[in-house]
C-alpha cells in the first residue's frame, strides 16, 4: 500500500540553523511528491512539489528514488518558518497521501 | 473569489445525531475532494469528485457518510448518526483537472460528537 513517513514529529532548531525534514515514501510506481505546510490560523497550502524542481521561501526538496525519499531542506532557518509541515504522495494525479506531519520550531 | 470556503468552521453535536457540512470550491476548479484529519494525524482522503461526478471513495467512508456535488460546483457532505469517533476536523480542497497536481485547501470544518 502507499504510505508516507515522516520520522518527527517535532523539529527544533535556532534561527540561522540548516533545517532538514525528512519524509519517506513507499510506491511501486513513479508518484507526486509534494511539500504542504500549515502556519498557525491558516489553511494547508502548498509549498513545492518535486516535478517544479524549484526553490520556495529557501526550501527545496529533491526526489530520490533510489532511497524511496524527499526531504525538505533550507540552510537558514527563519523564525517565520515556523509552522507544521506535510509531505504528501499522489499518483494517477488525484488523491493525496499525506505523512503525519513534523512540526518544525524556530527559536531566535 | 477568496479561495476555498467551507460551513460550518465547528460543529458540536450529540452521538447519534446528523450532520452536514458543506464546501464551495475556486469557481473553475472542476475537482473536489474531501479529507479527514484526526489529532496528530495527516489529512486522509475520503473522496473526490469530478464536476458531478463521484469518482472514488475511501473504505473510510462507511455507509453513514455520504457525500454529493450535484451541480459540480458546491458539495456537501453528511455524516448521519454520528459517532464520537467521527470527531475530527473535515478538510475541502478543490483544483482544477490539469495541473491537478495543486488542492487548494479550506479552512476545514471542526466536527466535536459529545
Amino acid at each position: 500500500a502507499q504510505r508516507v513517513t515522516q520520522p518527527e514529529k517535532l523539529l527544533s532548531v535556532f534561527k540561522g540553523a540548516p533545517v532538514e525534514l525528512k519524509c519517506n515514501y513507499s510506491y511501486s510506481g513513479s508518484p507526486e511528491l509534494f511539500w504542504y505546510v500549515q502556519y498557525s490560523r491558516q489553511r494547508l497550502q502548498l509549498l513545492l512539489r518535486h516535478i517544479s524542481r524549484e526553490s520556495i521561501k529557501g526550501f527545496t526538496a529533491d526526489l530520490n528514488k533510489g532511497e524511496t525519499s524527499f526531504h525538505l531542506k533550507k540552510p537558514f532557518a527563519q523564525e517565520e518558518d515556523s509552522a507544521m509541515y506535510y509531505c504528501a504522495l499522489s499518483y494517477n494525479t488525484d488523491k493525496l497521501i499525506f505523512g503525519t506531519g513534523t512540526r518544525l520550531q524556530v527559536f531566535p | 473569489d477568496t479561495g476555498v470556503s467551507q460551513d460550518p468552521r465547528h460543529k458540536i453535536t450529540k452521538r447519534g445525531q446528523n450532520v452536514t457540512f458543506r464546501c464551495d470550491p475556486i469557481s473553475e476548479h472542476n475537482r473536489l475532494y474531501w479529507y479527514r484529519q484526526t489529532l496528530g494525524q495527516g489529512p486522509e482522503f475520503l473522496t473526490y469528485f469530478q464536476n458531478e461526478a463521484q469518482l472514488e471513495k475511501s473504505r473510510l467512508l462507511s455507509d453513514r457518510f455520504s457525500a454529493e456535488r450535484p451541480k459540480g460546483s458546491f458539495s456537501t457532505l453528511e455524516i448521519q448518526r454520528t459517532e464520537q469517533g467521527d470527531s475530527a476536523m473535515y478538510l475541502c480542497a478543490s483544483s482544477t483537472t490539469t495541473g491537478a497536481y495543486e488542492q487548494y485547501f479550506g479552512p476545514g470544518t471542526r466536527l466535536t460528537v459529545t
